[in-house]
């Protein structure tokens, strides 16, 4: 099995804040890695897939990077909205497995 | 606009059998693979399986033994069943749809469904 392994685990930040949270692969996935947006009572919603391409409609302060065993998610600048959990899933392996999850509070 | 419609799961006692299924419209079962995920309260999202319209699949290891999806082209639906039944099973259960870029492992889940929550109790 593939573990995928956030961090942080949660953190604190103001709106404007550039927010950078970071996926670790434990063992090399190419670029198949997705990132999800969670708010409380939804279902996840898609941001990014293949590591950095950006799903139609998401805004532009989302972006992500990486490849191997090291991503990253970057909000460029936070927004209210933004306040969520963030998942990311790998799915190099067909058994497609999520990171634990980075809640993302108000300061 | 393809939407994915789930029913709700109810109370289970252990030991039963939890069956759940997801109706998609504007769209086919065709061309896709079509996942399930699962949530227990206040933690984190669990790959439970997916299978495509030829009826290829794939599962978590961990629930393989325990786990059936199954597809239904003609009513444009799929399927989870999981047995046995216990209090670790209690969760949010979603179903999605998984875009296929090419490849084995080039895949997204572009559409879910709303989740309906599984409580397993005595």
């Amino acid at each position: 099995d593939i573990q995928m392994t956030q961090s942080p685990s949660s953190l604190s930040a103001s709106v404007g804040d550039r927010v950078t949270i970071t996926c670790r692969a434990s063992q090399s996935i190419s670029t198949f890695l997705n990132w999800y947006q969670q708010k409380p009572g939804k279902a996840p919603n898609l941001l990014i897939y293949a590591s950095s391409v950006s799903r139609s409609g998401v805004p532009s302060r989302f972006s992500g990077g990486g490849s191997g065993t090291d991503f990253t998610l970057t909000i460029s600048s936070l927004q209210p909205e933004d306040f969520a959990t963030y998942y990311c899933q790998q799915t190099y392996s067909s058994f497609r497995t999520f990171g634990q999850g980075t809640k993302v509070e108000i300061k | 606009q393809v939407q994915l419609q789930q029913w709700d799961a109810g109370l289970l006692s252990p030991s039963e059998t939890l069956s759940l299924t997801c109706a998609v419209s504007g769209g086919s079962l065709i061309g896709y693979y079509w996942s399930w995920i699962r949530q227990p309260p206040g933690r984190g999202l669990e790959w439970i399986g997916e299978i495509n319209h030829s009826g290829n699949t794939n599962y978590n290891p961990s629930l393989k033994s325990r786990v059936t999806i199954s597809a239904d082209t003609s009513k444009n639906q799929f399927s989870l069943k999981l047995r046995s039944v216990t209090g670790a099973d209690t969760a949010v259960y979603y179903c999605a749809r998984a875009q296929n870029l090419g490849g084995r492992s080039n895949f997204y889940s572009d559409y879910w469904g709303q989740g309906t929550l599984a409580t397993v109790s005595s």
